[in-house]
């Protein structure tokens, strides 16, 4: 069975400018998960998406933060305009139901850098 | 808002000695869930608690889950260089879920 897949793997960009994450989740995996991670610390959980339906993005900073997952399959997070402190690895995670005792399923994460 | 501490923040053991983490919520847990992040990696699951009281094993590792439902622990037996990692709790109340800010575990052969 295929993970969840995630591109890029590495961004380097500077302040100001715009980015966009890609993922796609294990497939027939009804819930999407976006989290940020910083250096030293756990995954804060940023939007989940339940088929292509938001249930949370109260940690979301939609000033500069958005995603989509618009036909329920893979999503995408975009950054407009980055600041430093978004530098992070940036994790999709899946799971099959939605529900807080589901197992999620991490991809590799995309590690950006803001200089 | 939900208070979730887990300690320690780090550890260093040698090969074979044991470890244990402990996550401590201020508040009644529905579930606690732990996962796995190896250097560079992504979390990986390991187990979920639902029940008071509950203990379950893995090999190596026993998690357990507090009578109030308000911490859980992870415990090692004669680590080896593989269970190097960081360790996370991560639980649920209400309607929110949380990531603990993680064990980093090194041992040291």
């Amino acid at each position: 069975e295929a993970g969840v897949a995630q591109s890029p793997r590495y961004k380097i960009i500077e302040k100001r400018q715009s980015v966009a994450f890609w993922c796609n989740p294990i497939s027939g995996h009804a819930t999407l998960y976006w989290y940020q991670q910083i250096l030293g610390q756990g995954p804060k959980l940023l939007i989940q998406f339940q088929n292509n339906g938001v249930v949370d993005d109260s940690q979301l900073p939609k000033d500069r933060f958005s995603a989509e997952r618009l036909k329920g399959v893979d999503s995408t997070l975009k950054i407009q305009p980055a600041k430093l402190e978004d530098s992070a690895v940036y994790l999709c995670a899946s799971s099959l139901i939605n529900g807080l005792a589901e197992t999620q399923y991490f991809g590799p994460g995309t590690r950006l850098l803001v200089l | 808002g939900q208070q979730v501490m887990q300690i320690p923040q780090y550890q260093h053991v040698q090969e074979g000695e044991d470890f244990t983490t402990y996550c401590n919520s201020s508040t009644t847990l529905s579930n606690i869930q732990w996962y796995k992040q190896r250097p560079g990696g992504h979390p990986v699951f390991l187990i979920q608690l639902v029940k008071s009281g509950e203990v379950k094993k893995q090999k190596r590792l026993t998690f357990q889950f507090g009578e109030a439902k308000k911490n859980s622990s992870l415990h090692i037996t004669a680590t080896q260089t593989t269970d190097v990692g960081t360790y996370f709790c991560a639980p649920s109340a209400g309607n929110q879920f949380y990531f603990g800010t993680g064990t980093s575990l090194t041992v040291i052969p």
